[in-house]
This record gives C-alpha cells, structure tokens and sequence, in this order.
C-alpha cells in the first residue's frame, strides 16, 4: 500500500463549480501537507501548503487538513478553465527534505 | 527572474546505454532534488543535495544511478546501462533554505522526458 492515496480521475466539471480534491496517508509523521498544480508537459508548481492541522484559504483555494482522519483536501471555489491542471498533493515529517507525492489527479474545467 | 531549467527536453536512447540528464537551479538555492515521474506513479524522490553534498540518496533505484553537484550548482544525473522501466520523466527542483514554517518551497523546472527503446 502505497504511503500516501490520490484518486487519479480523471475529474470534469462545468465552469464556476466547486471542485474538491484529496489525499489520504498512513504516516502519521507527517506534518507539512503541500498541494501542486502541473499543467501539461510542465514541472509541477506549489499552490499552498498547511502545517499540522486545518485550514488555509488563498484567493479561491482553500486547503484542508484532518490528521485524526489521515485526510487532506483542496478546495477551489468558482473554478475557472485555466484551472485545467493535474493536482498533486505531497507531504513531508517535519524537518525533512524528502516529498512523498500522491499520483495526481487530473481536472478538468469545462467552459 | 529564471527558473530551474534542464536539459535536454527529450531524449531517446536505446536500451544499454548510459544518458546524462543535466539540472541548473535557480541561482542561489542551495537545496537540490531528482525526482522521477512515470505514468499512473505521481513524484518519486530520487535524491537530495545540500551544496554539493548528498545527505539522501535513499530514493535511487538502482547502482545504475548517479547524480553529483559541483559548485554547489549544476547537477547531473547519469544512468547507467538504461532499460526500458527508466522511461519516464526526470524532474529536478531547487530551494533556498528552511523557510518560517520550517519548509523548504521547491521549485520545480520542466523536466527530461526519457524514453529507452
């Protein structure tokens, strides 16, 4: 079993819905929780990152944490076609340099 | 300002022979990552350099591979003897040091897409 569980999709919605992304993860040392955004043919780039538990909101992306549950959320609001993306998220024990990513899911906006 | 960049884009080799896959970070950034990317598998950590020295190497696959960093900037990832399970895209990422929340921000460059034929 894989340490860290992301539902691949792939995942279509119409424009402006409400678009819910997630993760579980059986290593309960983890405790930086970072979600990337990869468009095609292109190096993943950060969206946010949550330390421990809770929540954290940037513009129309808000991130959640449950470590009770082992479960990680990104939530973007008003989703937009340039949304369009393949959504990774990734998690790290404090204090170290190694990132254990889930696979991805793929999204899509439609217009 | 530049980003991470790699080179080459694509490379096609054939089954056996070595390839080095070339990674400049951003300026300044003293933390440097491989991290491999095959399909239905997300991110794999390959390896981690701290200037030129490699704390975690835990992540090679193989003693197939090699990576090395001089001056603390330009790295290199080399595999040796390639098979076809080596398909797959190669991603390196840079950072600065420890950030206020105790994490580092990778930034990613776009990645080698290898193919061994």
């Amino acid at each position: 079993q894989k340490e860290v569980e992301q539902d691949p999709g792939p995942l279509s919605v119409p424009e402006g819905a409400i678009v819910s992304l997630n993760c579980t993860y059986s290593n309960s040392a983890f405790q930086y929780f970072m979600w990337y955004r990869q468009y095609s043919r292109k190096g993943p780039e950060l969206l946010m990152y949550t330390y421990s538990s809770g929540n954290k909101e940037d513009g129309r992306f808000t991130a959640q944490v449950d470590k009770s549950s082992k479960y990680i959320s990104l939530f973007i609001r008003d989703s937009q076609p340039s949304d369009s993306a393949t959504y990774l998220c990734a998690m790290t024990p404090f204090g170290n340099e190694k990132l254990t990513f889930g696979t991805g899911t793929r999204l899509t906006i439609i217009p | 300002g530049a980003g991470v960049s790699q080179s080459p884009s694509n490379k096609v080799t054939e089954k056996g022979k070595d390839v080095e896959l070339r990674c400049d970070p951003i300026s300044g950034h003293t933390a440097l990552y491989w991290y491999r990317q095959s399909l239905g598998q997300g991110l794999e950590f390959l390896i981690y350099f701290q200037g030129n020295s490699a704390p975690d190497k835990s992540g090679l696959p193989s003693d197939r591979f090699s990576a090395e960093r001089t001056g603390g900037s330009v790295s290199t990832l080399t595999i040796q003897r390639t098979q076809q399970e080596d398909s797959a895209v190669y991603l390196c990422a840079s950072s600065l040091e420890v950030g206020l929340a105790g994490v580092r921000t990778q930034y990613f460059g776009p990645g080698t897409r290898l193919t061994v034929l």
